[in-house]
Formats: C-alpha cells, structure tokens, sequence
C-alpha cells in the first residue's frame, strides 16, 4: 500500500519555464510533508518543507502547495532551470504520537529541463 | 562538516557472502536511519536509531538483514548471508532533534550488486 504517491514518473520542460510536480498521499495523520531532489549516483538532498497548519511555503524559486481537503501538495520551480534536472521526491510524516520520525516517501519524478 | 559518510560506496559480492555496509552520521545528530532504494519499491526505511539504540526495526526485511549503532559517529547494516534480490542503493541519513527534526541529511549511497 503506497501511501504517498507521485504518479507523473517523468516530466520534461523548457528552461525558463515553470516545472510543477505533483504527489498524492493517503494517510490523513500525516502533518508534514518535504521534497527532496536527487541527482545520479549522489544521496537526496532537502530541497524545501511544509507543516500542516500552512497552505504554501516559499524558497527562492521554490513553492511547495499543500491542499489537506484534497490529501495533495506540489512543488512548482520557477523559473526552471537546466541544474534544476533531477529526481525530485516527495515525502511525508506522522508526528501525531509526539516522536515518530519516519520519513514515507513517493517513487520519484524525474524532471529534466531542455536548454 | 562533511556530511553523512558511507562506505563503501559500491560492492560486489557473490550470493550467500556477508556484506556489511558503514555509516558515520552528521556531528551532534540524534537520529540515524538506514534506507534501501530499489527500482520497484522505490526508498523504503530498513531502520532508525535514536541516541544510538533501535527504535524501529519494522522494515527490515528478514532476518538475514542486521544493523547496530555501538556509538553516536558509526553505524553498520550487514546483510548475511547475501542474495541478488538485495541488490540495490543503501542509503543511511541522519537528524537532529529539535526545529526541522524531520529534515533529514543523506549520504552519498552504497550501490550493492549481489550476483
């Protein structure tokens, strides 16, 4: 049971235009959610975050939306930019129990910007 | 600081071999967590310690597959005796408790080919 989902498995985009990659997730105890990009043969890297108690968090030519009604969030990079091509995961936790840290993370989109 | 460090960083070995896989986490981090990414099941967590004992073992995924923290700068995750589906990228990640605890720092990754 996948409980957080990234359906697009690859997108592709033009540099200077706006990339939005999108995860679904199931489990309503989640209450914070992160993107992580990953590039070949390197570990994933913390990209930006949300808590539950907010809609939109911004970092530079990073947003991440989180739509709680709909169990939905993405992460739009503008503008996008060649560097930007990786594989972007999203992932999820529960920290309703006070010290669960467990991070449940989707299967990855990899997003690749034309020059 | 250098970040979380593994090694090796790639190993071929031979089915019913041991395999063990090493990790120093980040200076003054609480949390270290072992993950296995494979192309089916994407980043799946094996194990997290937290002050260097076991908290969850849940995902490990039988018995042959054993991880320890004797102290906060060194983990090992060995895999005895070792098959080809275990073939996959271990990856090991550290955090820190406190404000963005659920932020976590990966290392570079272990690509394991078991044949």
């Amino acid at each position: 049971d996948q409980q957080v989902k990234q359906n697009s498995p690859s997108l592709s985009v033009q540099e200077g235009r706006i990339s939005i990659l999108n995860c679904d997730y199931t489990n309503s105890m989640f209450d914070y959610f992160l993107w992580y990009k990953k590039y070949p043969a390197e570990g994933p890297t913390f990209l930006i975050s949300i808590s539950s108690i907010k809609d939109k968090n911004e970092d530079g030519r990073f947003t991440v939306f989180l739509n709680k009604s709909a169990k939905h969030l993405s992460l739009h990079i503008v503008p996008s930019q060649p560097g930007d091509s990786a594989v972007y995961f999203c992932a999820a936790s529960d920290n309703s129990g006070g010290s669960n840290y467990k991070l449940t993370f989707g299967k990855g989109t990899l997003l690749t910007v034309n020059p | 600081d250098a970040g979380v460090i593994q090694s090796p960083r790639h190993e071929v070995t031979e089915m019913g071999q041991e395999v063990t896989l090493r990790c120093k986490p980040i200076s003054g981090h609480d949390y270290l967590f072992w993950y296995r990414q494979t192309m089916m099941r994407g980043l799946e967590l094996l194990i997290y310690f937290n002050n260097n004992v076991p908290i969850d073992d849940s995902g490990m995924p039988e018995d042959r597959f054993s991880a320890k923290m004797p102290n906060a700068s060194f983990s090992t995750l060995k895999i005895q005796p070792s098959e080809p589906r275990d073939s996959a990228v271990y990856f090991c990640a550290s955090s820190q408790l406190g404000i963005g605890q659920e932020t976590q720092y990966f290392g570079p990754g272990t690509r394991l080919l078991v044949l």
